[in-house]
């Protein structure tokens, strides 16, 4: 089982570089999020949606947006990158009710 | 935002010793899950508690949600090198509305 997939899994830009991170599930899950991760940070919830063609801001959603073009499929763009977008970026789904999110393997991404 | 708070943030301890970490928010939360992440990997849920004050046990793992459902603790008992990794603890964020919200994490390593 694939569960949720992310591309790519590394990514260097240079800063004011746009680029888009994809993130597929095939869990049937109607909740994806992203987020990213920092030191010390634990993670921190960028966009979410709860299902297709719905999205919510998180915590930190400032310089991202998203796009949830059908069920399986979330994907989140940065249109100008940064320095202090330097982070691990995590795709999840599911996670509600109670029930088990389920993590991508993470997009590491430096902007020089 | 609903804050999770996680203490100890680092702990290294050798094996065979006990352990608790503590995760700690002013909010309460619908359901309250453990999640453990490897380096390079994605979180990986441990356990999901959902009634105040109940305990739950997976081997040499307990974890305890608080009655005002506000906190949550894991104590590992007898910890074994295999333990080491990043915990993390995630709270439903309001009834009907099940963002996610992770806590800032807690570094264990257990030495040989």
């Amino acid at each position: 089982n694939a569960g949720v997939t992310q591309t790519p899994k590394f990514q260097v830009l240079k800063t004011g570089q746009s680029m888009t991170l994809q993130c597929a599930q095939d869990m049937n899950h109607n909740s994806m999020y992203w987020y990213r991760q920092d030191p010390g940070m634990g993670l921190r919830l960028i966009y979410y949606s709860a299902s297709e063609g719905t999205t919510d801001k998180g915590e930190v959603p400032n310089g991202y947006n998203v796009s949830r073009l059908n069920k399986r499929e979330f994907s989140l763009r940065l249109e100008s990158a940064a320095p202090s977008q330097t982070s691990v970026y995590f795709c999840a789904s599911g996670g509600v009710m109670n029930t088990e999110a389920f993590f991508g393997q993470g997009t590491r991404l430096t902007v020089v | 935002t609903q804050l999770l708070e996680q203490s100890p943030q680092f702990l290294s301890i050798q094996e065979g010793e006990n352990l608790t970490v503590y995760c700690n928010s002013s909010s309460v939360f619908s359901s309250l899950q453990w999640y453990r992440q490897e380096p390079g990997e994605g979180p990986v849920l441990l356990v999901t508690v959902v009634t105040g004050g109940e305990v739950k046990k997976l081997k040499r793992l307990t974890f305890q949600f608080g009655d005002a459902r506000k906190d949550s603790s894991l104590h590992i008992t007898a910890a074994q090198p295999g333990d080491t990794g990043l915990y993390l603890c995630a709270g439903g964020a309001n009834f009907g509305n099940e963002k996610l919200t992770f806590g800032t994490g807690t570094r264990l390593t257990i030495i040989p």
